[in-house]
């Protein structure tokens, strides 16, 4: 494995505010997922994010309001917009360096709060 | 649909006890995978588990791929165990990892 970063790692936002979370890997990954998880909840994917490609989004989930950017295989970026306090979640950003066991590994995550 | 269940959802145990947490899945898997939330939510690989048994210290997992279903074993539990466990599943057909619901555990002294 390597080593997975986000930034910021917590953040209080004012509705109608955007943030974007930085997903920074130590190699180069071919994917990329980035997961919201609701207060006392699991895990949902948001997005599959590959280099040189739109993002896919899951049910559920539009490019208007979680804008993705992967400009490279190491870097990713995922934008709240527009936020209300139904945004307030933590949001990780994983990646799976072997495709062949599809092991994923998850950053620190990004624990957002809109007031 | 596919589906991850998890049991039981909270388990409350005394410092130096045992516990079982069990992961149903409803079809054939390309992989699965147990990860530990910490109280500060960051999500700890525990095992790559899509077929067999692996033990890692006092933690150790068996997968039942023909059976669908997987188990975590915890033995001589500490407070450092406390937190969220969670089974995550790739079933098979290119389909995203799919998170069941978790088991909250909390290990008291």
């Amino acid at each position: 494995s390597a080593v997975i970063s986000q930034k910021p790692s917590r953040d209080i936002c004012q509705r109608g505010t955007s943030l974007t979370i930085q997903c920074q890997v130590d190699s180069q990954v071919t994917m990329m997922f980035w997961y919201r998880q609701q207060p006392g909840q699991s895990l949902t994917l948001i997005a599959t994010a590959n280099q040189g490609s739109e993002a896919t989004y899951e049910s559920g989930f539009v490019i208007d309001k979680f804008p993705i950017s992967r400009p490279n295989l190491t870097f990713s970026t995922l934008t709240v917009s527009n936020m209300s306090p139904e945004d307030s979640s933590i949001y990780l950003c994983s990646v799976d360096f072997n495709g062949v066991t599809d092991t994923q590994y998850f950053g620190p995550g990004t624990r957002l709060t809109v007031l | 649909g596919i589906q991850v269940e998890q049991s039981p959802p909270d388990l409350i145990l005394q410092e130096g006890a045992n516990s079982t947490l069990r992961c149903n899945f409803s079809d054939s898997v390309n992989n699965l995978q147990w990860f530990h939330q910490n109280p500060w939510g960051q999500l700890i690989n525990l095992f790559y588990i899509p077929s067999g048994t692996k033990q890692n210290g006092r933690l150790s997992a068996t997968t039942v791929a023909t059976e669908r279903y997987s188990l975590l074993y915890i033995s001589s539990s500490q407070t450092t165990d406390s937190g969220v466990y969670f089974c995550a599943v790739l079933f098979s057909g290119n389909t995203p990892l799919v998170f069941g619901k978790g088991t909250r555990l909390s290990v008291i002294a």
